[in-house]
């Protein structure tokens, strides 16, 4: 059974910083992209950033870049999410969420979600 | 950046209809879109990627079409479980870049 279990959500400061965590089983995770997706309070799905199974090509959205950076360590089969310069607005549910393999275009499997509050 | 437009936003309808929400892209993404399902407090559910393709164990019920800026998802009869809001995405390719629909809210009648 594939599984993406996240952690690592808290409540932070502005201006502060994060690191979440995606620890996969039940498929050959060095096999797969990665992504993270979130989604505010009563809002919509937002992509966030993608890594590639090797970790040698990464994306992020506009609003991100430059403050988050994804990686992942294959060896544990884990996917992480480090948030700088945190702002009001990435307040969000934090989704890990696998990349289905027979095209680029969707997300197949996703975690629970781990809940980010940035406030003062 | 692309956009991706959901019509309607919200909708009722009952059980035993047949239902169709309509995603439409600022632009041309051939066949780069899929549908989810979301129910509260629940991750989202992959039903139908690359416009058409239902995805493994989805009940054969829910179809997808489309190709360049319009795209349909359409449900041929409600049942109880489809109560929920949908979303589609796109995927563009140079840079990756994903984006979601508004979604639509499906509430039963």
């Amino acid at each position: 059974e594939v599984r993406l279990v996240e952690s690592g959500g808290v409540v932070a400061q502005p201006g502060g910083s994060l690191r979440l965590s995606c620890v996969a089983s039940g498929f050959t995770f060095d096999h797969y992209n990665m992504h993270w997706v979130r989604q505010a309070p009563g809002k919509g799905l937002e992509w966030v950033s993608l890594i590639s199974w090797d970790g040698d090509s990464t994306s992020y959205e506009d609003s991100v870049k430059g403050r988050f950076t994804i990686s992942r360590d294959n060896s544990k089969n884990s996917l992480f999410l480090q948030m700088n310069s945190l702002r009001t607005e990435d307040t969000a549910l934090y989704y890990c969420a696998r990349e289905v393999q027979e095209t680029a275009a969707a997300f197949d499997y996703w975690g629970q979600g781990t809940l980010v509050t940035v406030s003062s | 950046a692309i956009r991706m437009t959901q019509s309607p936003s919200s909708f009722s309808a009952s059980i035993g209809d047949r239902v169709t929400i309509t995603c439409r892209a600022s632009q041309g993404i051939s066949t780069y879109l899929a549908w989810y399902q979301q129910k509260p407090g629940k991750a989202p559910k992959l039903l139908i990627y690359a416009a058409s393709t239902l995805q493994s164990g989805v009940p054969s019920r829910f179809s997808g079409s489309g190709s360049g800026t319009d795209f349909t998802l359409t449900i041929s009869y409600l049942q109880s479980e489809d109560f929920a809001t949908y979303y589609c995405q796109q995927y563009y390719s140079y840079p990756p870049m994903y984006t979601f629909g508004q979604g639509t809210k499906l509430e039963i009648k």
